[in-house]
């Protein structure tokens, strides 16, 4: 079955501390993204990416790092120096007609 | 820049039917989708339009109009289920693959 896969579906993480969240699609879509969602909030773009090898900022990247070495996968990192990480981050990929969504991943700071 | 805006939340009764709209603002365009969400839950996806009219897909339909800056999404016979946000976004073409959300419209389905 085609379609996107975002692990771990929870996340703790001790103030501090970088961490990578895994975004891996097989729908063979060119296009990838990064949102963040907070609570009772739309979508925030954190950064984008067309091609392999290539990435754009998106309306909060500050924070934020990404990386497009394979076609398939899209990992995000949150790092030390953003200061507010706690939220539920989406992962998308879109060819044309079609984005989809992976399942999101929780992440909150203790 | 971009701009999408949509109601913040909305309540319709079981078994009426909702019009849920978006307007934006966008430097192109390529494209519109809807999506639902359910709370806690990723958006799934629900709707795309590029040219102007509506789309239909059993109960959800789909319009929209490039020169207004328009599109709305219509719910019809309404079920339970159907309670969770909706959200807008716009491909801004030109180029870019940049896809940008509204904020979502709540919407309640009341008994």
């Amino acid at each position: 079955d085609g379609g996107i896969t975002q692990s771990p579906k929870y996340l703790f993480r001790k103030e501090g501390q970088n961490v990578t969240l895994s975004c891996e699609q097989n729908l063979n879509h060119d296009a990838m993204y990064w949102y963040r969602q907070d609570p009772g909030q739309g979508l925030r773009l954190i950064y984008y990416s067309q091609i392999v090898n290539d990435f754009q900022k998106g309306d909060i990247a500050e924070g934020y790092s990404v990386s497009r070495e394979k076609k398939e996968s899209f990992p995000l990192t949150v790092t030390s120096a953003q200061k507010n990480p706690t939220a539920f981050y989406l992962c998308a990929s879109k060819v044309n007609t079609e984005a989809f969504f992976g399942q999101g991943t929780r992440l909150t700071v203790v | 820049g971009q701009n999408i805006d949509q109601p913040t939340e909305m309540t319709a009764t079981e078994g009426a039917i909702v019009q849920i709209n978006c307007t934006y603002q966008t430097s192109g365009f390529n494209g519109l989708f809807w999506y639902q969400q359910h709370a806690g839950e990723a958006p799934t996806f629900l709707s795309y339009n590029v040219l102007d009219g509506l789309e239909e897909k059993g109960r959800f339909s789909s319009f929209l109009s490039r020169s207004k800056g328009y599109s709305y999404l219509l719910l019809k016979e309404l079920q339970m289920k159907d309670s969770a946000s909706y959200l807008c976004a716009v491909s801004p073409g030109a180029g870019s693959y940049q896809l940008t959300f509204g904020k979502g419209t709540k919407l309640s389905v009341i008994p």
